[in-house]
């Protein structure tokens, strides 16, 4: 059975940096074919993703994000980490990691229960 | 906005069949990337409906189906029912922005 279980601080304040931690089970992040992403949503509005992670320690970001993102995995923990710099109050949103597969484009077939990170002053 | 293009609202009776638009452009949907559909329900996390245009994951009903033809898909819900009011997301890979993903900008389903 997979699950995802996204862990971080639910208020940050302007400008300062957001560590977020996906802890996982069911799966090995060191499987061929096996990604963790994350996807954002704001309150009230559309889904947005952000960033991936292969198996194989591949990365990939939102072309508009990548400048502040990073994704890091570690594999003996189960466990990926996303940090995002200098934050605004516009990145305040439900943060959901998720197990991705593969097929000619990548799919999200368990999400965590996400977590609601508010960024304030 | 999203480079994959969804109706903002669509609704339909119990009992009736709506579907779903998602209309992309030659560097995604068009260029033979595989389409995903995802349905949220209020205050859950999205749950995949559909993966690779036309597969159902165990457990999700046959009056779900996807399709895909030129640059866009469709998600077809039949039977409807009141509790497949939700959003419902699409989501591919886009060659011109080198990520790993884009999704569309959600339908919201009312059931009237």
């Amino acid at each position: 059975q997979i699950t995802l279980k996204e862990s971080g601080p639910t208020l940050v304040k302007p400008t300062q940096t957001l560590t977020l931690t996906c802890t996982f089970s069911g799966f090995s992040l060191s499987t061929s074919g096996v990604g963790v992403g994350w996807i954002r949503q704001p309150p009230g509005k559309a889904l947005e993703w952000l960033a991936l992670i292969y198996w194989d320690d591949d990365k990939r970001y939102s072309p508009s994000l990548k400048s502040r993102l990073t994704i890091t995995k570690d594999t003996s923990k189960n466990q990926v980490v996303l940090t995002m710099t200098n934050m605004d109050p516009v990145d305040t949103a439900t943060y959901y990691c998720a197990h991705s597969l593969y097929s000619s484009s990548w799919y999200n077939d368990y999400w965590g229960q996400g977590t609601l990170v508010t960024v304030s002053s | 906005q999203s480079v994959l293009t969804q109706p903002p609202s669509v609704s339909g009776a119990p009992g009736q069949r709506v579907t779903i638009s998602c209309t992309g452009s030659s560097s995604n949907i068009g260029a033979g990337y595989d389409v995903h559909w995802y349905q949220q329900l209020p205050g859950t996390a999205p749950k995949l409906l559909i993966y690779g245009n036309s597969n159902r994951p165990s457990g999700v009903p046959d009056r779900f189906s996807g399709s895909k033809s030129g640059t866009s898909a469709s998600l077809a819900i039949t039977g409807l029912q009141a509790e497949d009011e939700a959003d419902y997301y699409c989501q591919s890979y886009d060659s011109s922005l080198s990520g790993g993903g884009v999704f569309g900008g959600g339908t919201k389903l009312t059931v009237l």
